[in-house]
Order: structure tokens, then C-alpha cells, then sequence
């Protein structure tokens, strides 16, 4: 079935360092990825998405690039700031049929220090 | 915008009473998705509906069940709860054809069983 490794945090980070969240992918067919951000005590925000290999999505300042070549969605950001402290989750969307459900890896907390 | 609305936000059970979730789409917004998050851990998909039909199934306990009704709010219902029920329940919609089938997440409810 479908799965997503994320990389494992905690990661600590000071302001204005830059960020790399590793995340890789087994899926069949073309998935569609999705970086989502969860900041302490609220819901799921979607950060960026990208629908097919070589598409990059951003937002924020935040971007991920589909490789299909290397099954990957690297979440990077060239600045990070004190309020991006979160826990970010990368996670696909099957393309097969009706299965419309989301895949999640286990989520990386970040955290940035001033 | 008009967000996913859940209700209650925080519910406290004991162990083996039963409980209703409730998750109000988006306006127009026609597929309902259920995730369940664990302490520290990332969303697992539960069900989905689309226009009132169940879509997907994934690990939801038989003691668990769901619909969609004709106003396409949605409600789970969880009965015989045990300790390991206490979670962050997130429900989510979206639009099957639009946007990539972007899932957007309500705050999610907070069920503690004791």
C-alpha cells in the first residue's frame, strides 16, 4: 500500500537558518503530495501541494519540488522564522480510482529559537 | 471563507459509553473524510463519504460507524469506548473534480476517555 517516511525530528533551528524536511514516498501510479502544518493545539493547515512529477509547489516562503525519480518532496525554506515553529507532516493522495484518502508520515516538529 | 466546522471541540467519556462527532463541509463541498490522530502521532484515515455514500474505509473499529446525511454534514459514532479511543478526531471535505481533491480540515474534537 501507500506510505510516506518523513524525517525524524525534533529539529531545532535558529532564526533565519534554513530548513530541510525530508520526505519519501511508495506509492503506485502518479500521487498527488502534500505538505500540511499543524501548529500546537490547532487542526491541519495545507501548506503547499504539487499534482505531478517536476511540479513545485510554495507558500510562505516554504517549497517542495515531485520527483518521481527519487520518490521524494523535500520541504525546504531559505529563512525560517520563530513562528513557523509546528510540526509538519508530509502526506499523498493515491491516484487511483476513489481512493481520495490521505497518507500521512509520522510529522517532524520544528522548532526555532530566536 | 467558511471553514470545516466540528463539533463538540472537547468531549470526555468514560470507558464504554458511547459518543457522536459531528462535521459540518464547506458549503458545496460534496466528500467528507475522518482522520484520527493519536497522541504524537500522524492522522489515520478512517472513512470517507461521498454524496452520502460511504467511499473509502480504513482502520475504523466495527464499534465506530459513520454516515453522511442529505445536508452532507457528517457524524461518527463511537460506542463500548476504550482508554485507547482518547485522540484528535479531524474530519475534512472537499470537492471530488476540483482543486485536485484538496482536503480541507475542520480544528478537529478532542475525545479524552477516562
Amino acid at each position: 500500500g501507500d506510505s510516506v517516511t518523513q524525517m525524524e525530528g525534533p529539529v531545532t533551528l535558529s532564526e533565519e537558518a534554513f530548513l530541510t524536511i525530508n520526505c519519501t514516498y511508495t506509492a503506485t501510479g502518479y500521487p498527488s503530495l502534500f505538505w500540511y502544518v499543524q501548529y500546537p493545539g490547532e487542526g491541519l493547515q495545507l501548506l503547499l501541494k504539487a499534482t505531478k512529477a517536476d511540479d513545485k509547489g510554495s507558500n510562505k516562503g516554504f517549497e517542495a519540488t515531485y520527483r518521481k525519480e527519487t520518490t521524494s518532496f523535500h520541504l525546504e525554506k531559505g529563512s525560517v522564522q520563530v513562528s513557523d515553529s509546528a510540526v509538519y507532516f508530509c502526506a499523498l493522495r493515491g491516484s487511483g480510482g476513489s481512493n481520495y484518502k490521505l497518507t500521512f508520515g509520522k510529522g517532524t516538529l520544528l522548532t526555532v529559537n530566536p | 471563507a467558511a471553514g470545516v466546522i466540528q463539533s463538540p471541540r472537547h468531549l470526555i467519556k468514560e470507558k464504554r459509553e458511547t459518543a457522536t462527532l459531528k462535521c459540518y463541509p464547506i458549503p458545496r463541498h460534496d466528500t467528507v473524510y475522518w482522520y484520527q490522530q493519536g497522541p504524537g502521532q500522524d492522522p489515520q484515515f478512517l472513512i470517507s463519504f461521498y454524496e452520502k455514500m460511504q467511499s473509502d474505509k480504513g482502520s475504523i473499529p466495527d464499534r465506530f460507524s459513520a454516515q453522511q446525511f442529505s445536508d452532507y454534514h457528517s457524524e461518527l459514532n463511537m460506542s463500548s469506548l476504550e482508554l485507547g479511543d482518547s485522540a484528535l478526531y479531524f474530519c475534512a471535505s472537499s470537492l471530488v473534480g476540483v482543486h485536485s481533491y484538496e482536503q480541507y480540515f475542520g480544528p478537529g474534537t478532542r475525545l479524552t476517555v477516562t
